[in-house]
């Protein structure tokens, strides 16, 4: 069974600094893999979708990575704001969606 | 442009009491639809999916059913509600099975005393 992991749980950086998030899984027989961002009591919203044959999809100050044969994939923000407070989830799919635990992003103004 | 709704946003419901929780979509034709799960803590899990009207798969084993009963309309039921069914319920659509994204509905936040 596919296994999703996201390190560190949560992460808290000053405005402006550049950080990563980190998304890991076992089986590397996926589709795609995607980064959604959930606020509070809401729902997931779609950040970014790279295909399994693709290595990264950028998206403003967003920018993920996917490393298939590592089961591997990165989130990186830049410049960080406070507006981009929220838990970060990463889901992969290959015969059904499986989701990560999600890391928890506060910034600091 | 697509939306998804679900209601109640809130239930506070009591054990062994029975659960009726809607999805609908608008804007696309012959989704598939999905049930998720977040329990405090944990990640989403996935409950039930439906390709089609009546056509329903059960990822996991419990006290929940779902019903697709029209093309844009997803039900979660049970009838006799546990305290581990407490969560936050969210409701999903995507086209062409998990090849697209998913989008995904505000959730339900249930409450089960």
């Amino acid at each position: 069974k596919q296994e999703v992991t996201q390190i560190p749980a949560a992460l808290s950086v000053p405005e402006g600094e550049n950080l990563v998030l980190n998304c890991s899984f076992t089986d590397s027989a996926i589709y795609n893999l995607q980064w959604f961002r959930q606020d509070p009591g809401k729902g997931l919203t779609s950040l970014l979708l790279i295909q399994s044959s693709q290595r990264e999809q950028t998206s403003g100050r967003l920018n993920a990575s996917l490393d298939k044969s590592s089961g591997r994939s990165t989130l990186y923000i830049a410049a960080s704001q406070p507006g981009d407070s929220a838990t970060y989830l990463c889901a992969v799919y290959g015969n059904q969606f499986y989701f990560g635990t999600g890391t928890s992003l506060t910034v600091i103004p | 442009s697509q939306t998804i709704h679900q209601w109640p946003a809130t239930l506070v419901q009591p054990v062994g009491s029975p659960l009726s929780l809607e999805c609908t979509v608008e804007g696309t034709s012959n989704p598939n639809l999905y049930w998720y799960r977040q329990a405090a803590g944990r990640g989403l899990q996935l409950l039930f999916y439906s390709v089609g009207i009546g056509q329903i798969s059960s990822e996991v084993p419990q006290n929940l059913s779902a019903s697709r009963p029209q093309d844009r309309q997803f039900i979660l039921s049970s009838k006799k509600l546990l305290l581990s069914d407490s969560g936050f319920y969210l409701c999903a659509w995507s086209l062409i099975g998990g090849i697209d994204t998913q989008y995904f509905g505000p959730g339900t936040r249930l409450t089960v005393l």
